[in-house]
């Protein structure tokens, strides 16, 4: 039984640039958060997709958006990258928009220069 | 808003000893409180959780009992092993309409043990 797969693994983007982070979510599993980890602190909430739509979303700016896939994946898209935005990201998968149980992936190391 | 705030890491311990890593929170509404941990190279697992005052969670030989009158909830372990070198994070959702997706997370805490 996989359990949550991010892609890729790790990442380099120049400032301006566009990136595009993947996340399958672990198998029976309809629900996808993303969150950002940067080095030394705790992740912090982007938003959460459930049944192909925005359903949550934290403290980021509109560069920040999302989608989430009639097969559950989703992918988390950044514009006009900043220096800032370099960071952990990480997807967490769960059963329903309430469900208690989230399931981690390992994360997608993104470093922008 | 909601905040989590842990103990200052990070924390190096010998084998057998005893761990408390300190967590306290703020919350407007009535949150449920977890413990991750975050193994190297793997994703975030959740360790325990506690819904309501007075709940004591308990996973593998950790504790962390939910105290309302103190906004606290402490991990803590009897006798550490080298296999729980890690990073701990404590995190809360206040329910009422918010799912759990929506964690608010602490700072996180490196534990290192030593044989």
């Amino acid at each position: 039984d996989a359990g949550v797969t991010q892609s890729p693994t790790h990442l380099i983007k120049t400032r301006g640039q566009q990136v595009t982070l993947r996340c399958s979510p672990k198998s029976g599993h309809d629900t996808v958060s993303w969150y950002q980890q940067a080095l030394g602190q705790g992740p912090q909430f982007i938003f959460q997709y459930y049944e192909e739509e925005e359903r949550q979303r934290g403290n980021f700016p509109d560069r920040f958006s999302g989608h989430q896939f009639p097969n559950y994946s989703s992918e988390l898209n950044v514009n006009a990258l900043l220096l800032g935005d370099s960071a952990l990201y990480l997807c967490a998968s769960s059963l329903g928009q309430f469900g208690e149980k989230l399931f981690f992936g390992s994360g997608t190391q993104l470093s922008v220069l | 808003g909601n905040s989590v705030t842990q103990m200052e890491g990070p924390v190096t311990l010998s084998e057998e000893a005893f761990l408390t890593i300190n967590c306290t929170y703020t919350a407007t509404g009535y949150p449920s409180l977890f413990w991750y941990v975050q193994y190297p190279g793997e994703g975030l697992q959740l360790l325990l959780k506690a819904t309501k005052a007075d709940d004591k969670g308990s996973n593998k030989g950790f504790e962390a009992t939910y105290r309302k009158e103190t906004t606290s909830f402490h991990l803590e372990k009897g006798s550490v092993q080298v296999s729980d070198s890690a990073v701990y994070f404590c995190a809360l959702v206040t329910t009422g309409g918010t799912s759990y997706g929506k964690l608010t997370f602490g700072q996180g805490t490196i534990l290192t043990v030593h044989p």
